[in-house]
C-alpha cells in the first residue's frame, strides 16, 4: 500500500534553516510529482511546494518563495524540503503529498511539526 | 492567486443533508478536489475531479460545481462525518495549488 512518512521536523530558531524529507514505499516514486503542505496550529491548509516525476519542474507558493527548495532523489524514493530564514510564521505540520493527474493530492503522510522558538 | 472561500462551519443534525460550498470565480470550469480531516489526522481525499469519489468513499459523499460555486454534499449524515472539510484546485499553468480556507462540519 502507498506509504509517505516524513520526518525532519523539529524547533527551530530564527533564521536557520531546515531539511524535511518525506520516504514513499507502495508506488513507484519516479513516476509521480508531489507536494509539501503545511498547517499552522488550528489553521487551515496552505499549499507549499510542487516538483514534478523528473524534478525539471517546481514551484513553491509565494509565501515562502525565496527561502522554499523543494527537491527529490528518485533512486532513493525520497522528497525533501527546505526551508531558510525561518520565522514564528513557519510553525507549522508540514505534510507531503502524491499528485494524482487531475490536481488533486490523492496521498498524504502523517506530517512532521516544526515549531519555530525566538 | 486564485481565492477559494469557505463557510467557517456548518452544523447539521444526524441523517440530515450537509451541504459545503467553495466560492472561486469561474470554478465551475476548474477541476474541484474535496478533502475530510479529522482532528489529530492527516488529510483523506474524499472527491477528486469535482465529482468522483476514490475507492472506499461512501456513495453518500457527492461533488459538484457550476458558475462560481463547487459544492460537496454529504447526505444522511453520521456522527463520523464531523470534521473539517477543504476544497482544493490546481492550477497546472503556474503549477500552484489552492486550498479554500476549511469548513468545520459539526453533527448535532
Amino acid at each position: 500500500q502507498v506509504q509517505l512518512v516524513e520526518s525532519g521536523g523539529g524547533v527551530v530558531q530564527p533564521e536557520t534553516s531546515l531539511t524535511l524529507s518525506c520516504v514513499a514505499s507502495g508506488f513507484t516514486f519516479a513516476l509521480f510529482s508531489m507536494h509539501w503542505v503545511r498547517q499552522a496550529p488550528g489553521k487551515g491548509l496552505e499549499w507549499v511546494a510542487f516538483i514534478s516525476s523528473n524534478g525539471n519542474t517546481d514551484s513553491c507558493a509565494d509565501s515562502v518563495r525565496g527561502r522554499c527548495t523543494i527537491s527529490r532523489d528518485n533512486f532513493r524514493n525520497t522528497l525533501f524540503l527546505q526551508m531558510n530564514s525561518l520565522g514564528s510564521e513557519d510553525t507549522a505540520v508540514y505534510y507531503c503529498a502524491r499528485h494524482r493527474e487531475g490536481g488533486s493530492f490523492d496521498y498524504w503522510g502523517q506530517g512532521t511539526l516544526v515549531t519555530f522558538s525566538s | 492567486s486564485y481565492v477559494l472561500t469557505q463557510a467557517p462551519s456548518v452544523s447539521v443534525a444526524p441523517g440530515k443533508t450537509a451541504t459545503i460550498t467553495c466560492g472561486g470565480n469561474n470554478i465551475g470550469i476548474k477541476s474541484v478536489h474535496w478533502y475530510q480531516q479529522k482532528p489529530g489526522q492527516a488529510p483523506v481525499q474524499v472527491i477528486h475531479s469535482t465529482t468522483d469519489r476514490p475507492l472506499g468513499i461512501p456513495e453518500r459523499i457527492s461533488g459538484s460545481s457550476s458558475g462560481n460555486t463547487a459544492t460537496l454534499t454529504i447526505t444522511r449524515v453520521e456522527a463520523g462525518d464531523e470534521a473539517d472539510y477543504y476544497c482544493q484546485v490546481w492550477d497546472a499553468v503556474i503549477a500552484f495549488g489552492f486550498f479554500g480556507g476549511g469548513t468545520k462540519l459539526t453533527v448535532l
